[in-house]
């Protein structure tokens, strides 16, 4: 069974960091892209970036809004994602998916809530 | 980066009822088109993928259709379960968007 599990949401000031983690499970994980959504309260989803999978090298790409901020980076050998959250600011307030890319977003983590207040 | 928006922002609907939901992108991105369902509370679940295709598991009653532009997700008999929030998203580019969302209500 495919499973993702999002850890490490909490509460940060603004301007601090934060690193959530994407454990993966059920699936050959170098195999696949892995790419974070995030979702502030009562608001839409909004792409963050993605990590592509082994074979293409492991590159990456990311919105607007958090690029020289945020980056993202894989273990493989651990089946792990990261999102290394830099200079936060009060915005990046949301739920934070990480999912698997095939074709769409095919499966999705339970989501992990960081709030950034002070 | 491309701009995806949907019409309506919300749709007041019946069961049994047809409901489609349209979403334009601000520029050509082929068939690279997906489309999502979430209800409160939980992750979205992959409906459509590559404008038309449909994900395994996802009822037939749903659909999609487009190319280029414009593109329609259609319930073609709406079930309680499909009162939810609808979301279109272009990977057509290195940058992908979301729409921002389509609520269909219980009328």
């Amino acid at each position: 069974e495919v499973q993702l599990v999002e850890s490490g949401g909490n509460l940060a000031q603004p301007g601090r960091s934060l690193r959530l983690s994407c454990t993966a499970s059920g699936f050959p994980f170098g195999d696949y892209a892995i790419t974070w959504v995030r979702q502030a309260p009562g608001k839409g989803l909004e792409w963050v970036g993605f990590i592509r999978g082994e074979a293409y090298g492991g590159t990456t790409e990311y919105a607007a809004s958090v690029k020289g901020r945020f980056s993202i980076s894989r273990d493989d050998s651990k089946s792990i994602a990261y999102l290394q959250m830099n200079s936060l600011k009060t915005e990046d307030t949301a739920v934070y998916y990480c999912t698997r890319e095939k074709t769409g977003l095919d499966y999705w983590g339970q989501g992990t809530l960081v709030t950034v207040s002070s | 980066d491309i701009q995806m928006t949907q019409s309506p922002s919300t749709l007041s609907a019946s069961v049994g009822d047809r409901v489609t939901i349209t979403c334009r992108a601000s520029q050509s991105i082929s068939v690279w088109l997906a489309w999502y369902q979430q209800t409160p509370g939980k992750a979205p679940n992959l409906l459509i993928y590559r404008a038309s295709s449909l994900q395994s598991g996802v009822p037939s009653r749903f659909s999609g259709s487009g190319s280029g532009t414009e593109f329609t997700l259609t319930i073609s008999s709406l079930q309680p379960d499909d009162f939810a929030t609808y979301y279109c998203q272009q990977y057509s580019t290195f940058t992908w968007t979301f729409g921002q969302g389509t609520k269909v209500e219980i009328k």
